[in-house]
C-alpha cells in the first residue's frame, strides 16, 4: 500500500462549511498528489507537491487548497465546500523502482456536501 | 496536450471469452503508459507498465506508438476481473487519466 494513510475516510458535510482532508505517508516519498475520481471523468488531478512547501495546480483546482509543512503530510482544503465537490478523493505518492516512477494510491476519502 | 480516450464506458464478456480493453492516447513526447485496476470502492492498484513488458494476472498491453493505442488484453476472462480498469498517461511526474471502463464478466 504503499504507507498512505487517508483521513477521514468518509465525511459527509454541509454546503459553505470548511473540509481538509489528510494524507500521510510513512515512507519519505517527494511526491504527493491529490486526485478526484468523478463517473465519466476518471480521476483528475487536483494539487500535487514535490516537495516541503512546494506544491502546484492540477487540472481541477478550483476551490482547492493545500499545504505540506511535512514531508509525510499533504492536506487538502475545501475552503467552502460546495455540493460540486462531493467525490472520492485519492492522495497518491510517486515511487522510484527499477522500471522508473510509479504513481501509487491511497484507499480513498468519501466526501458528501449536502 | 497530453489525453487519454477510453472509448467504452462498459464492457460486458462471458467467462472464457478473450477481453480487449482499448486505450488511446495524445502525447508529444515519449510516452509512458500504465493499467491500474479498481475492484469495488477500493484503492487503484497498478496493474501494467508498458515500459516492464510483464504479464499480471494474465493481462498484456502492448505500446503501439504508430496507432497511439495501449489496449489491455487478455486472452480467457475470468470472473474476479470485474473491476473498473483506467488507462493512465504519465507526463513529467504526473498521470492523466482516461475515464475508464467498466469490465463485467458472466458466468
Amino acid at each position: 500500500d504503499a504507507g498512505i494513510t487517508q483521513s477521514p475516510r468518509h465525511k459527509v458535510t454541509e454546503t459553505g462549511t470548511p473540509v481538509t482532508l489528510r494524507c500521510h505517508q510513512t515512507e519519505n516519498h517527494r511526491y504527493m498528489y491529490w486526485y478526484r475520481q468523478d463517473p465519466g471523468h476518471g480521476l483528475r488531478l487536483i494539487h500535487y507537491s514535490y516537495g516541503v512547501k512546494d506544491t502546484d495546480k492540477g487540472e481541477v483546482s478550483d476551490g482547492y487548497s493545500v499545504s505540506r509543512s511535512k514531508t509525510e503530510d499533504f492536506l487538502l482544503t475545501l475552503e467552502s465546500a460546495t455540493s460540486s465537490q462531493t467525490s472520492v478523493y485519492f492522495c497518491a505518492i510517486s515511487q522510484s523502482d527499477l522500471s522508473g516512477n510509479t504513481i501509487y494510491f491511497g484507499e480513498g476519502s468519501w466526501l458528501t456536501v449536502v | 496536450a497530453q489525453r487519454v480516450t477510453q472509448p467504452e464506458k462498459l464492457l460486458s464478456v462471458f467467462k472464457g471469452a478473450p477481453v480487449e480493453l482499448k486505450c488511446n492516447y495524445s502525447y508529444s513526447g515519449s510516452p509512458e503508459l500504465f493499467w491500474y485496476v479498481q475492484y469495488s470502492r477500493q484503492r487503484l492498484q497498478l496493474l501494467l507498465r508498458h515500459i516492464s513488458r510483464e504479464s499480471i494476472k494474465g493481462f498484456t498491453a502492448d505500446l503501439n506508438k504508430g496507432e497511439t493505442s495501449f489496449h489491455l488484453k487478455k486472452p480467457f476472462a475470468q470472473e474476479e476481473d470485474s473491476a473498473m480498469y483506467y488507462c493512465a498517461l504519465k507526463y513529467g511526474n504526473k498521470l492523466v487519466f482516461g475515464a475508464g471502463t467498466i469490465l463485467r464478466v458472466k458466468s
